[in-house]
């Protein structure tokens, strides 16, 4: 079967660094994305890998190594604002984007 | 700005009713899709459309149907609702033109089904 895991909850602090783990497997790949949800909101688009290596983009960087089926969103200088979940998805061989639960982000004065 | 909106926002109703959720999109995609999200879930794909004449199922098409009147309006419908239809729903669409062919989400409808 797919599979996406990604931790359900993790707390940091405003001004700190924090990184969001996903570990995948699924029939085939052809990209991975990582998603920003507000509570109550539609996902939006944060990045998007599809060879091995880091992309950054601002505060926000995404990793990805094909070979472990491994990827993580690593967020800088954390703000109030970024306190959201975070969903990684897959797209796999049909091209049918297979999604993470998320991971809860709570950010603390 | 081009834009994806789905209708009705809230919708409560009974079981046994049948519902129709309607998603409309001005960004000029030719890819649309319903999903639905649960808590502690991720995202499920109910069904997909990859242009007017192609529907096609998604992971958990039982219960639902869909319809495509036009390359900027996918409605779903729920025949017969249920209880655990309850959830939120979001339609999403994607320009195959794209490289990344990444997914823009409407606001999502909250149905709940007494």
């Amino acid at each position: 079967g797919q599979n996406i895991d990604q931790p359900t909850e993790m707390t940091a602090t405003e001004g700190a660094i924090v990184q969001i783990n996903c570990t995948y497997q699924t029939s085939g790949f052809n990209g991975l994305f990582w998603y920003q949800q507000h509570a109550g909101e539609a996902p939006t688009f944060l990045s998007y890998n599809v060879l091995d290596g880091l992309e950054e983009k601002g505060r926000f960087s995404s990793f990805l190594s094909r070979s472990k089926g491994y990827s993580y969103l690593l967020l800088k200088e954390l703000q109030m604002k970024d306190s959201a979940s975070y969903l990684c998805a897959v797209l796999d061989s049909n091209y049918q984007l297979i999604w993470g639960a998320g991971t809860k982000l709570i950010i603390k004065p | 700005d081009a834009d994806v909106t789905q209708t009705p926002r809230n919708r409560i109703t009974k079981t046994g009713k049948r519902i129709m959720l309607e998603c409309s999109q001005t960004k000029g995609h030719d890819r649309m899709y319903w999903y639905r999200q649960d808590p502690g879930l991720g995202l499920r794909l109910i069904y997909y459309s990859f242009d007017v004449k192609d529907i096609n199922k998604g992971e958990i098409s039982d219960g639902y149907s869909v319809s495509r009147q036009a390359q900027a309006k996918f409605s779903l419908s729920l025949e017969s609702a249920i209880p655990n239809q309850t959830a939120l729903y979001f339609c999403a669409t994607s320009d195959s033109g794209t490289h990344y062919n990444e997914q823009f989400f409407g606001p999502g409808t909250r149905l709940t089904v007494l």
